[in-house]
């Protein structure tokens, strides 16, 4: 079965680091670009990164230097790496893997793990 | 990255067809044909259900399609049914090897 289980949320301080790993089954994470989309509490779906098969990694602007998405390829894991997080980053985080042969979708969502920044 | 305009809202009774619409620009819904839906119940992870404006992943219903004119994107649901009351978000490419969501739109089917 093709599926993503994310994990590592938590309650951080603002200021604070944490590290989600999303885990895959069923196909290989390096094959696929694969991003992470974050959900504020009742709020809309915010996409945060993505990174390529090829390697490359792009942010959005609320997140460029102080996160960083990258994969372990022996474990078929992606992670981000979040860095001086703020009480703005607290929501819902999901992974979602990319649809082949198109920049249009994401076809592939984790149950999503969250992430809480408060003092 | 501003977020796609969707209306907060619609509704819709069993058997009637409704259409969701989602306003970029040019940067984004306008210049590309990356346009997706997806479909998510509360506490449950986003579905797509729509792609490449128009597609249908295996397995979602042909009540379900997708459109674009210009810099608007829409998600039409015919026939509705209870089990289609959920929120739905359109999300576009948007260049740059980023992209933007739209902010929702609570279906309810009355």
């Amino acid at each position: 079965e093709v599926q993503l289980v994310e994990s590592g949320g938590g309650l951080v301080q603002p200021g604070g680091s944490l590290r989600l790993s999303c885990a895959a089954s069923g196909f290989t994470v390096s094959s696929n670009y694969m991003s992470w989309v974050r959900q504020a509490p009742g709020k809309g779906l915010e996409w945060v990164s993505v990174i390529y098969s090829g390697g490359s990694t792009y942010y959005a602007d609320s997140v460029k230097g102080r996160f960083t998405i990258s994969r372990d390829n022996s474990k078929n894991t992606l992670y981000l790496q979040m860095n001086s997080l703020r009480a703005e980053d607290t929501a819902v985080y999901y992974c979602a893997r990319g649809l082949v042969a198109t920049l249009g979708a994401f076809d592939i969502w984790g149950q999503g793990t969250m992430v809480t920044v408060s003092s | 990255q501003s977020a796609l305009t969707q209306p907060a809202s619609v509704s819709g009774s069993p058997g009637q067809s409704i259409t969701i619409s989602c306003t970029g620009t040019s940067s984004d819904v306008g210049g590309y044909n990356y346009v997706s839906w997806y479909q998510q119940h509360p506490g449950k992870a986003p579905k797509l259900m729509i792609y490449d404006v128009s597609k249908r992943p295996s397995g979602v219903s042909n009540r379900f399609s997708g459109s674009k004119s210009g810099n608007t994107a829409s998600l039409t649901i015919s026939g509705l049914q209870a089990e289609d009351e959920a929120d739905y978000y359109c999300c576009s490419y948007a260049g740059s090897s980023t992209w933007v969501f739209g902010g929702g739109t609570k279906l309810t089917v009355l």
